[in-house]
């Protein structure tokens, strides 16, 4: 089907591990994005990518990395996982107009113990 | 000021009533506008974009006044299934791109 997909759902990971959530779009959209959501709080961009091998920092980008080889895939790397990175994960994709709406994925939720 | 606000509520609201809220955004350059809503830490799922002339969806009207730079959004007759937080975005210039800025959202309860 066609959409946005994250995977996993749920993770629950030990501090200072690695994570790698993963974000698949099959529109072809140029421009993905990673937020976080904290209980209580609003979103807070992590990274965006405008085009394959593009990417760019948001307003929360450290302790995480992105690449985008792909256009259709946006993966987000925990580098060495901590607890405050405990979170719900959004990715989201939009086309390249700059009046596209954002569509996003159903979320991974990270715990970290 | 932040860029873009919204009245956190909750709006407590009995069912079949009409409710109104606006979304304030202080860049005058910004360019597109949108509603979501987003139910309880579940992804936001557009509602609508808004348009200049104003637009209508159902019993969702959106409205843009660039004149004193707000969004607003009206739900008529609203239903028990219309709780949920409900979050503005506007597509507001940034350096030499585009940046979509969040507000934080409005709760709303509709009450039986």
């Amino acid at each position: 089907d066609a959409g946005i997909t994250q995977s996993p759902r749920y993770k629950i990971t030990e501090t200072g591990r690695q994570v790698t959530l993963m974000c698949h779009q099959t529109w072809s959209h140029s421009y993905m994005f990673w937020y976080r959501q904290d209980l209580g709080h609003g979103l807070r961009l992590i990274y965006y990518s405008a085009a394959a091998d593009i990417t760019d920092k948001g307003e929360v980008p450290d302790g995480y990395v992105v690449s985008r080889s792909k256009t259709e895939n946006f993966p987000l790397t925990l580098e060495s996982a901590t607890r405050s990175q405990t979170s719900v994960y959004f990715c989201a994709s939009r086309a390249g107009t700059y009046n596209s709406p954002l569509h996003f994925g159903n979320g991974t939720r990270l715990t970290v113990t | 000021r932040k860029e873009v606000e919204q009245d956190p509520g909750p709006f407590n609201v009995p069912e079949g009533a009409t409710v109104a809220f606006n979304c304030t955004y202080s860049n005058s350059a910004s360019q597109s506008f949108f509603w979501y809503r987003q139910d309880c830490r579940k992804e936001p799922k557009l509602l609508m974009s808004v348009y200049s002339s104003g637009n209508e969806d159902g019993r969702f009207t959106a409205q843009l006044n660039r004149a004193s730079q707000y969004i607003s959004l009206l739900i008529r007759d609203s239903k028990l299934s219309d709780s949920a937080t409900y979050l503005c975005v506007v597509n507001s210039p940034m350096d030499s791109n585009y940046q979509l800025i969040w507000g934080a959202g409005t709760k709303l309860i509709i009450k039986p």
